[in-house]
């Protein structure tokens, strides 16, 4: 069955980074975009930006450009998220999801979710 | 960006009693538009894309409608389960796939 298994909270000091994993089973890796989102204590969904695990092009959402890198490692089949120079207002959930490439599709299967708190 | 804007922010209903749920874009998204149910602690779940087509597994007391910029989530008998927050999202304007602000459907 299909499965994106991300790995676990973190906790950061402001201005650090955080690196969170998402390794989807039960699938094609290549076959999928990769997209993550995030959600704030109470808030809504935010959508970050996604990569192409076959050529490992990303696409950012403007407000995160410049500090956000996703990456992919094709051998262990593990996508990458990390997020730099951390304030409090980055304290949030964050999932990985995906979409089949080159298609009109919403999100079928998420990650569990990875909670990030960024505090002194 | 689409601009997605959902209403009511919080919808108070019993069980049993028909839920409607609005969703609005900036600009047309054309049938490019889904929702999704996410219930406390977990991640959200898909309920229909296609503006209209239920995914798999999801009951059938729940439908959407609509296309171009206005759509409409209906539950048509809540259940005790059906209590949680709606987002619908556009996927029309690849790669920003944008959010509503959200429903929450709660128990009167």
């Amino acid at each position: 069955q299909v499965q994106l298994v991300q790995s676990g909270a973190e906790v950061k000091k402001p201005g650090a980074s955080v690196k969170v994993s998402c390794t989807p089973s039960g699938y094609t890796f290549t076959n999928y975009y990769i997209h993550w989102v995030r959600q704030a204590p109470g808030q809504g969904l935010e959508w970050m930006g996604l990569i192409n695990p076959s050529g490992g092009s990303a696409s950012y959402a403007d407000k995160f450009q410049g500090r956000l890198t996703m990456t992919r490692d094709t051998s262990t089949s593990t996508i990458y998220m990390e997020l730099s120079s951390l304030s409090s207002e980055d304290t949030a959930m964050y999932y990985c999801t995906r979409v089949p490439l080159y298609t009109d599709y919403p999100f079928d299967y998420w990650g569990q979710g990875t909670l990030v708190t960024v505090s002194s | 960006e689409i601009v997605m804007t959902q209403s009511p922010a919080t919808l108070s209903m019993s069980p049993g009693e028909r839920a409607t749920l609005s969703c609005r874009a900036s600009q047309s998204v054309s049938s490019n538009l889904a929702w999704y149910q996410q219930k406390p602690g977990q991640a959200p779940s898909l309920l229909i894309y296609a503006a209209s087509t239920r995914a798999t597994g999801v009951p059938a007391r729940f439908s959407g409608s609509g296309s171009g910029a206005v759509f409409t989530l209906t539950i048509s008998s809540l259940q005790s389960e059906d209590f949680a927050v709606y987002y619908c999202q556009q996927y029309h304007k690849w790669p920003q796939y944008t959010f509503g602000q959200g429903t929450k459907l709660e128990i009167k």
